[in-house]
Parts: C-alpha cells; sequence; structure tokens
C-alpha cells in the first residue's frame, strides 16, 4: 500500500528541546516537501526537496532544517522549538517534479505543541 | 507573488442541495491548478489537476472547472459523505512550489 508515514503523530514538548519529525514514502517518489497548517493561514510551504541531497526553502524555512540524504526520508528538524511552532505539520510527495508536484500524496499529520 | 482565495469560507447544505466552491488565483503564468479534500485529522487528498481555461473534471458527485482568474468546484446532490474542508492550490509556470488557499468547510447534512 502506498503510503507517507509521518512520526510522531503527536508531540508536547518544551521550548528548546530539539526534536524531529520523521517523513517515509514507499512510493519511489522524487520530489517531498514540509508544510505547517494553522487555522487562519492555511498550508505553507517550510521546504521541498527534489532529490536526494537537494533540498530549498519554501515560504516558512525560519526555525527550522531538513536533510535528504536518501530518496525515502525526509526529516523535519527542529533545533529550538519555539510556541510559534506549535502547529500541524504534514509531509507531501509528489513522483514528478517539476511539473506535477501539485499532485501531491500527503502524511496523515504530525500535531506539534510547543510550551 | 501568487494569491489563492477562496470562498466561502464555510458553506452548509442540506442533503441534495446543490451549490459550488470558488477558488480565485492571481499568477503570473498557470502551470496547474489543483483541488484536494481534508477530512478532520487527516492530510489533504487530491482531486482534481486544471491546466487550462475551459478544462473541466469530473469525479462521482464533483466537477471542476477553470477559467483565467477562477475555479469553481460544482458539488451535485452532495451527500453527508462529501462534508469536509474543499482546497485549492495554485502552481505557476516558472514555479516549483504551491500555493493553498485556507480552504472551504463544506458541511452536508442529512
Amino acid at each position: 500500500e502506498a503510503q507517507v508515514t509521518q512520526n510522531p503523530r503527536y508531540l508536547i514538548t518544551v521550548t528548546g528541546k530539539k526534536l524531529t519529525v520523521t517523513c517515509s514514502q514507499n512510493m519511489n517518489h522524487e520530489y517531498m516537501s514540509w508544510y505547517r497548517q494553522d487555522p487562519g493561514l492555511g498550508l505553507r510551504q517550510i521546504y521541498y526537496s527534489m532529490n536526494v541531497e537537494v533540498t530549498d526553502k519554501g515560504d516558512v524555512p525560519e526555525g527550522y532544517k531538513v536533510s535528504r540524504k536518501e530518496k525515502r526520508n525526509f526529516p523535519l528538524i527542529l533545533e529550538s522549538p519555539s510556541p510559534n511552532q506549535t502547529s500541524l505539520y504534514f509531509c507531501a510527495t509528489a513522483p514528478y517534479p517539476p511539473s506535477f508536484i501539485g499532485e501531491l500524496f500527503f502524511g496523515e499529520g504530525s500535531r506539534l505543541t510547543v510550551l | 507573488e501568487d494569491q489563492v482565495t477562496q470562498s466561502p469560507e464555510a458553506l452548509r447544505l442540506q442533503e441534495g442541495e446543490s451549490s459550488s466552491l470558488n477558488c480565485s488565483y492571481t499568477v503570473s503564468g498557470l502551470r496547474g491548478l489543483f483541488w484536494y479534500r481534508q477530512d478532520p485529522g487527516k492530510g489533504p487528498e487530491f482531486l482534481f489537476t486544471l491546466y487550462s481555461a475551459g478544462e473541466e473534471k469530473e469525479k462521482e458527485r464533483l466537477k471542476a472547472t477553470l477559467t483565467k482568474k477562477e475555479s469553481f468546484l460544482h458539488i451535485t446532490a452532495p451527500k453527508p459523505e462529501d462534508s469536509a474542508t474543499y482546497l485549492c492550490a495554485v502552481q505557476e509556470t516558472s514555479g516549483s512550489r504551491l500555493t493553498f488557499g485556507e480552504g472551504t468547510q463544506l458541511t452536508v447534512n442529512p
């Protein structure tokens, strides 16, 4: 079954404690991306990756890092989380960059609360 | 800067009552416009891609249309299981990113 798997699904943490949200896909997709979803602001892109070792900033990259060492994995790293990073995070993948990146497969989401 | 505006923010329908959702966009050149459905607590699910003005796509009770400035998602004789938030996104020709609208929350009452 085609899947985009995120972990953890729910996390409550404290300001400054480094955390990583993992994303793994089994569809051999080249394009992977991270979004955050906030009420009144919609889905905003954090980082994206066109292929292994190729990453680029999205619209709201501040406070986040990513890496793409393997095709299937695209972890999101919060080095020093702050309360304004409390949000619902989605990992998404697409098979044919750059032409059809709009046909995204999304993970189930990771709800992060930073106290 | 690309902009996507969806209206209304929320729509409540009775089962069988057809209606339309709107997605207005501003983009320098359109590569594609995309519709998604999002259920509570889930990730968005891709529905349609529209590439050029005049194009239409259909899936069950949903039909998406595209003009040069906006797209409509028509829902014919909706059922309660059509209740969800519907998201619209655009990709410009020179870009490799999507810009999403804030969505329309649709509730269909039995």
